[in-house]
């Protein structure tokens, strides 16, 4: 079975400076999605970027862009420019073959002014 | 377009009750899936299914019942809650790569 591992339970960050979220994933599959998604208080679960494991280019989406390791099987998140409403939980999550996407325990990102 | 509703947003039981956590999507997709989110858990799945008249189990699947009679309805039924039922519950609907959530149910069971 596949599982994801989020190793910070927590991270701060001031506004304006980048932070990196760490992820790492366990899996024999050779084709498989990773994500990140993003969980404001409000509750609401957000894509945050997707990234596809046969391309080797990293996503970007705005501030927001992946360091993807296949062989290491690592998927950091890297938020460039932190803003206040950056502050929430964040979760990585993997989809192999199956339609099941396996979350791994969340990483809470504070951002200080 | 609503996306994916669920009913409803807070819910407090007492032990041994049972109810049912209603979720609708208007998107279509075959794909619907249930989970519960605990502290330091992350979500883990409860229950999914990939279309009308199919459901299988989770990693979670105790104390948990679902059907789906419709595409649009996927229906999370709890027998006789239990304190360790306690979570947030999100359904979500998916097409492809890309899933979609609802808002969740805070469930309490005293």
């Amino acid at each position: 079975a596949q599982t994801v591992t989020q190793s910070q339970p927590e991270m701060s960050v001031q506004e304006a400076e980048t932070v990196t979220l760490s992820c790492t994933y366990d899996t024999s599959e050779s084709d498989y999605y990773l994500f990140w998604y993003k969980q404001p208080p409000s509750r609401q679960m957000i894509l945050v970027i997707r990234q596809e494991a046969y391309k080797q280019q990293n996503a970007t989406e705005n501030r927001f862009s992946v360091n993807f390791q296949k062989a290491a099987k690592s998927f950091s998140l890297k938020i460039s420019d932190s803003q206040l409403g950056d502050a929430a939980m964040y979760f990585c999550a993997y989809r192999g073959y199956g339609q099941n996407f396996v979350f791994g325990p969340g990483t809470r990102l504070s951002v200080l002014p | 377009n609503a996306g994916v509703t669920q009913t409803p947003k807070f819910q407090v039981l007492k032990t041994g009750q049972s109810m049912t956590l209603q979720c609708a999507q208007d998107m279509n997709h075959e794909y619907m899936s249930w989970y519960r989110q605990d502290p330091g858990m992350g979500l883990r799945l409860i229950h999914y299914s990939v279309g009308a008249g199919i459901t299988d189990q989770g990693e979670v699947p105790n104390g948990y019942n679902v059907s789906r009679s419709t595409t649009e309805d996927f229906p999370l039924r709890l027998l006789s809650a239990a304190p360790s039922q306690t979570s947030v519950y999100f359904c979500a609907a998916s097409l492809n790569n890309e899933q979609f959530f609802g808002p969740g149910t805070r469930l309490t069971v005293l």
